[in-house]
């Protein structure tokens, strides 16, 4: 089975830097995902790991460490617009057609 | 990035009739596509794992006789869901596998419905 762990809320302030943590136990691993998802609407891709390490694409940063089950997925230089759900999900290679398992999903509040 | 589809965006029905989601990856062939549930300020929980040309595969706790799921082409799958009842209504999300893209999946852009 799987089991993945993120925070419920958040709460950063426009302009600053946040970090939201992921921990993952699973049988198997292939990938650890991170998407946003706007209330409302479908989740949209942020970042992709499989390997350990950091992977940047602009504002976002996402980071993992498979020996800790962990991963982190940082965002810098915060917008008002980048008040969302972030759900960290992973890829179970042992799943037989490998879904995506998601967290429950971290809402980000981002203030003035 | 690949395209996904889902009509309708929003469905209203009455407690007891059936409706039908429609899930089209436009620009890739998707083997295996993938339908979630998510209820408000929850996450999105797999339903079932639709295979083109086979039976769908259903996660524990998931009637199959309830959530019909048919994926007759690589680019088409579809979600209906019988005798429709105010518990059901939700925010229905497909997902399509684009195995040509690092097995990315791809989301579209959900189905909101609602059971009176």
């Amino acid at each position: 089975g799987q089991n993945i762990d993120q925070p419920t809320e958040m709460t950063a302030t426009e302009g600053a830097i946040v970090q939201i943590n992921c921990t993952y136990q699973t049988s198997g691993f292939n990938g650890l995902f991170w998407y946003q998802q706007h209330a409302g609407e479908a989740p949209t891709f942020l970042s992709y790991n499989v390997l350990d390490g950091l992977e940047e694409k602009g504002r976002f940063s996402s980071f993992l460490s498979r020996s800790k089950g962990y991963s982190y997925l940082l965002l810098k230089e915060l917008q008002m617009k980048d008040s969302a759900s972030y759900l960290c999900a992973v890829r179970d290679w042992n799943s037989g057609n490998t879904p995506l398992v998601f967290g429950k999903g971290t809402r980000l509040s981002v203030i003035a | 990035g690949a395209v996904v589809s889902q009509h309708p965006s929003r469905v209203i029905c009455k407690s007891g009739t059936s409706v039908k989601i429609e899930c089209r990856s436009l620009d890739f062939q998707a083997t295996t596509m993938f339908w979630y549930r998510q209820f408000p300020k929850q996450s999105l929980m797999l339903m079932a794992t639709s295979n083109e040309g086979s039976k769908a595969t259903y996660e524990q706790g998931v009637e199959k006789d309830k959530f019909l799921i048919n994926h007759a082409s690589l680019t088409l799958s579809t979600l209906t869901v019988t005798s429709a009842h105010p518990e059901d209504s939700s925010f229905y999300i497909c997902s399509a596998r684009d195995q040509q893209d690092k097995g990315e999946q791809y989301f579209g852009p959900g189905t909101r419905l609602t059971v009176t």
